[in-house]
């Protein structure tokens, strides 16, 4: 099967902090990475499928990047909503696997 | 508006049998792939099966296959899991997602079900 290795796991941040987290597959997963919010309670919500396409009604500041093995999920401008914890899926072969998640605190 | 609508959940013991379901609106269920996916408390998602879209035909993590059955009944809208022999390790919400897409090829979740929590416990 193929690891998916998030990190940070976790990370402090600031309203209107630019952050980056990433995901690393153990091997060539082409683009097939998608990005989920989760907040405590909820189910995921995609936000980002094809490593970099915004899903719709995804804010723009929102964005995704990376093929091959290494993919990074960016939010440009952190708003009080976007705390939460971010996961990553790969889809390229099955089993469909996900990383461990990076969940983002208030400073 | 698309809805998926899970039930089924609850407290069984070891070695027991449990099917979730999850009904379907605002879409027809047979056109797309199908996914159950779980998150035991405090942990990550764990992807468990698939049922593609074309052919019905199943796909499991290797955690649950012998164990658990994908299946759907189209005329309901209505996507299930059967759950055999169960084991603590199952204990965790599980979600339904629709794919995406429409093909089978790619398999991300676009909705998902508000969860239904199985406890394995003795």
């Amino acid at each position: 099967a193929i690891r998916i290795t998030q990190s940070p796991s976790s990370l402090s941040a600031s309203t209107g902090d630019r952050v980056t987290f990433t995901c690393r597959a153990s091997q060539g997963i082409a683009n097939y990475l998608a990005w989920y919010q989760q907040k405590p309670g909820k189910a995921p919500k995609l936000l980002i499928y094809a490593a970099s396409t915004l899903q719709s009604g995804v804010p723009s500041r929102f964005s995704g990047s990376g093929y091959g093995t290494d993919f990074t999920l960016t939010v440009s401008c952190l708003q009080s909503e976007d705390f939460a914890t971010y996961f990553c899926q790969q889809y390229y072969v099955y089993p469909l696997t996900f990383g461990g998640g990076t969940k983002v605190e208030i400073k | 508006e698309v809805q998926l609508l899970e039930s089924g959940g609850g407290l069984m013991q070891p070695g027991g049998s449990l099917r979730l379901s999850c009904a379907a609106s605002g879409f027809t269920l047979s056109n797309y792939a199908m996914s159950w996916v779980r998150q035991a408390p405090g942990e990550g998602l764990e992807w468990v099966s698939t049922i593609s879209k074309s052919d019905g035909r199943p796909y499991y993590a290797d955690s649950v296959k012998g164990r658990f059955t994908i299946s759907r009944d189209t005329s309901k809208n209505t996507l299930f899991l059967q759950m055999s022999s169960l084991r603590l390790e199952d204990t965790a919400v599980y979600y339904c997602a629709k794919s995406l897409h429409y093909s089978d090829s790619f398999i991300n979740f676009d909705y998902w079900g508000q969860g239904t929590l199985v406890t394995v416990s003795s």
